[in-house]
């Protein structure tokens, strides 16, 4: 599967700040996704990153707060705007993968993930 | 919307007890995964399973996938510490619908 990196690996930011979390993938993909993960929880989708066209946002995440940039086929950002502490989640992307199967029928690999933490 | 109901959310044992978990749905999925996390890490993709009734294992881990395509079992057999984490299954529907859903997971504590 493909090797995915993830920067920062954990943060710790004031409130009212903005951060970008990068997505490093070492294959070309079609699809990236964008997770937050609560503490104690399980993931949430938060959107949907097409190469070449706008972030698909998942009911209750809105581009203002979480804008996407997907550049070119192997790399993606995610900002986290404006953060409050309710904020403070691990950030996960993820990419298909898998040998034999059109990508939307892929099991989703993910990176380390990025833990936020807002004061 | 889809949900997916996963239990034990929690499971304390003895190192070389077997140990089973389980998930099911109110909808149908193609695809059932299960994946591990571990602190600090993002969650690893343990299995995947693609046919209805399918039982696939990896190591000391079996899992299967219920005749329905509503639920799905992890097995993991002789447990050793470092089987300590948090288990996931997801399901995905598959198609125009690949989006993933997620258990709310299970915590396994292994004790030595």
């Amino acid at each position: 599967s493909a090797v995915i990196s993830q920067k920062p690996s954990r943060d710790i930011c004031q409130r009212g700040t903005s951060l970008t979390i990068q997505c490093q993938v070492d294959s070309q993909v079609t699809m990236m996704f964008w997770y937050r993960q609560q503490p104690g929880q399980s993931l949430t989708l938060i959107a949907t990153a097409n190469q070449g066209s706008e972030a698909t946002y998942e009911s209750g995440f809105v581009i203002d707060k979480f804008p996407i940039s997907r550049p070119n086929l192997t790399f993606s950002t995610l900002t986290v705007s404006n953060m409050s502490p309710e904020d403070s989640s691990i950030y996960l992307c993820s990419v298909p993968g898998g040998q034999g199967r059109d990508w939307r029928n892929q099991p989703q690999h993910f990176g380390d993930g990025t833990r936020l933490s807002i004061l | 919307g889809q949900q997916l109901n996963q239990s034990p959310q929690s499971m304390f044992i003895q190192e070389g007890e077997d140990v089973s978990m389980n998930c099911t749905s109110s909808s149908i999925f193609n695809t059932w995964l299960w994946y591990k996390q571990d602190p600090g890490e993002g969650p690893v993709l343990l299995i995947a399973l693609y046919k209805a009734g399918e039982l696939t294992s990896n190591g000391r881990l079996t899992a299967q996938f219920g005749i329905t395509r509503k639920d799905s079992f992890l097995n993991i057999s002789a447990s050793i510490p470092s089987d300590v984490g948090i288990y996931f299954c997801a399901g995905q529907s598959g198609g125009s619908n690949y989006k993933l859903t997620f258990g709310k997971g299970t915590l396994l504590t292994v004790n030595p």
